[in-house]
């Protein structure tokens, strides 16, 4: 069965920290990749996305980068954390196929003081 | 670009009581999830409906896909507390992402 690995779970990060979060899924090939980004009792915002191996899509215009170095492993990274990069990050991925829906991640809750 | 609403963005009702959540999208999409998000977890998939007319049932909840009035609805049966929480509408979108609605924040009283 497929699983999908995200951490950390929790994180506080100085502003103007680095950030490195990093997502795994096992037990499939080739899945699409996704980074999403709620904010305190809000919807989820597309960040990123990737179909393959060093393709990623952005959504959003900001200080956060994605990395896709391996098929199974999605990166999202910061050079400088801003105030505003608060907020719970999930990663999701399905199969290519659109007759599945996404399966996500358990979630890293990013603190940026 | 995929524009999802959901409408009640707050939703309280007693028990057994019966209600209903809209997901409105602005253009053409070929597939509808519905998510269930409990405080401070992640999104558990509940349905996906890939066709017009499509209709999934999973105990108190029901979900229906309307393509040509671009409308979903989740029908909650005879609340119970359990149900309490976070329910989101998404929409795919012309590329593999999905876009998604606010979220219907659901509480049921006893």
């Amino acid at each position: 069965s497929q699983t999908i690995h995200q951490w950390p779970a929790t994180l506080v990060q100085p502003v103007g920290s680095p950030l490195s979060l990093e997502c795994t899924v096992e037990g499939t090939s080739n899945p699409n990749l996704y980074w999403y980004r709620q904010a305190a009792g809000r919807g989820l915002q597309l960040l990123f996305y990737s179909v393959g191996i060093g393709q990623i899509s952005s959504e959003v215009p900001q200080n956060l980068s994605a990395s896709r170095p391996q098929d199974r492993q999605f990166i999202l990274s910061s050079k400088k954390l801003l105030l505003s990069d608060s907020g719970f990050y999930l990663c999701a991925w399905t199969r290519d196929s659109k007759d599945y829906g996404y399966t996500f991640g358990s979630g890293t809750r990013l603190t940026v003081v | 670009e995929l524009k999802v609403e959901q409408n009640p963005l707050f939703l309280s009702m007693q028990e057994g009581k019966n209600y209903t959540i809209y997901c409105n999208y602005s253009t053409t999409s070929d597939r509808l999830y519905w998510y269930r998000q409990d405080p401070g977890k992640s999104l558990e998939s509940l349905f996906v409906l890939l066709s017009n007319g499509a209709v999934k049932q999973e105990g108190r909840l029901m979900a229906s896909l309307d393509t040509k009035a671009r409308l979903s609805t989740l029908h909650i049966t005879a609340a119970v507390h359990d149900l309490s929480a976070t329910y989101f509408c998404a929409g795919g979108n012309n590329n593999n992402d999905m876009r998604f609605g606010a979220g219907t924040r659901l509480t049921v009283k006893p």
